[in-house]
């Protein structure tokens, strides 16, 4: 079956620092690929997505490179900001499956 | 639109109470989810519902039933509420087409005593 599997936090960085949380996958056939946010007491929300190889997702300066040959899609940041403290989940949905599969998420937390 | 709401956003139960938690779309998708979070283990899925008039069992079923009310409402029940279901329940939308994203709501906080 699917399984998704990302660095394992937590993740403590500086202001302004470069960010990378990793993300590989294992599934069948031409997954599409998120990074969902969960900023503390809220529900998830779709930070970017890639739907086939070698596109490359963005938002907020966040982007994520969908990578067959490596099953991989990590997320980069080039400049983190404290607002940017949250927990980080890699997923995936393929095909004709109607279930998302997620990772155990990263928490990020950004000191000034 | 309001996207995913649920209701309520907190709630305390004794241990063995029943209680229901709603949730409602309105942005027209097929499929719906519901989703329990505890810390250290991620999101675990208990029910979805790949349309209207489905539902199946995710990874974590015991315990709970559901009801696909309608297109908009998918409703999550704890018959005989217990300490282990104390956690944040998650529902979530999707379009159902290929590459579609999730849609989820702000959670509702559940604690059982």
């Amino acid at each position: 079956g699917n399984s998704v599997t990302q660095m394992e936090g937590p993740v403590t960085l500086s202001e302004e620092a470069f960010l990378t949380i990793n993300c590989t996958y294992t599934a069948t056939g031409y997954p599409s690929l998120f990074w969902y946010v969960q900023y503390p007491g809220e529900g998830l929300q779709l930070l970017l997505k890639a739907t086939k190889a070698d596109d490359k997702g963005s938002n907020k300066g966040f982007e994520a490179t969908y990578r067959k040959e490596t099953t991989s899609f990590h997320l980069e940041k080039g400049s983190v900001q404290v607002s940017d403290s949250a927990v980080y989940f890699c997923a995936l949905v393929g095909g004709s499956n109607y279930k998302l599969t997620f990772g155990k998420g990263t928490l990020l937390t950004v000191n000034p | 639109n309001a996207g995913v709401t649920q209701t309520p956003k907190f709630q305390v139960l004794k241990t063995g109470q029943s209680m229901t938690l709603q949730c409602a779309q309105d942005m027209n998708h097929n499929s719906m989810y519901w989703y329990r979070q505890d810390p250290g283990m991620g999101l675990r899925l208990i029910y979805y519902s790949a349309s209207e008039g489905t539902t199946d069992k995710g990874e974590v079923p015991n315990g709970y039933n559901v009801s696909r009310l309608n297109k908009r409402e998918f409703s999550l029940r704890l018959e005989s509420a217990a300490p282990s279901q104390t956690s944040v329940y998650f529902c979530a939308s999707r379009l159902g087409q290929a590459g579609a994203e999730q849609y989820f709501g702000p959670g509702t906080r559940l604690t059982v005593t």
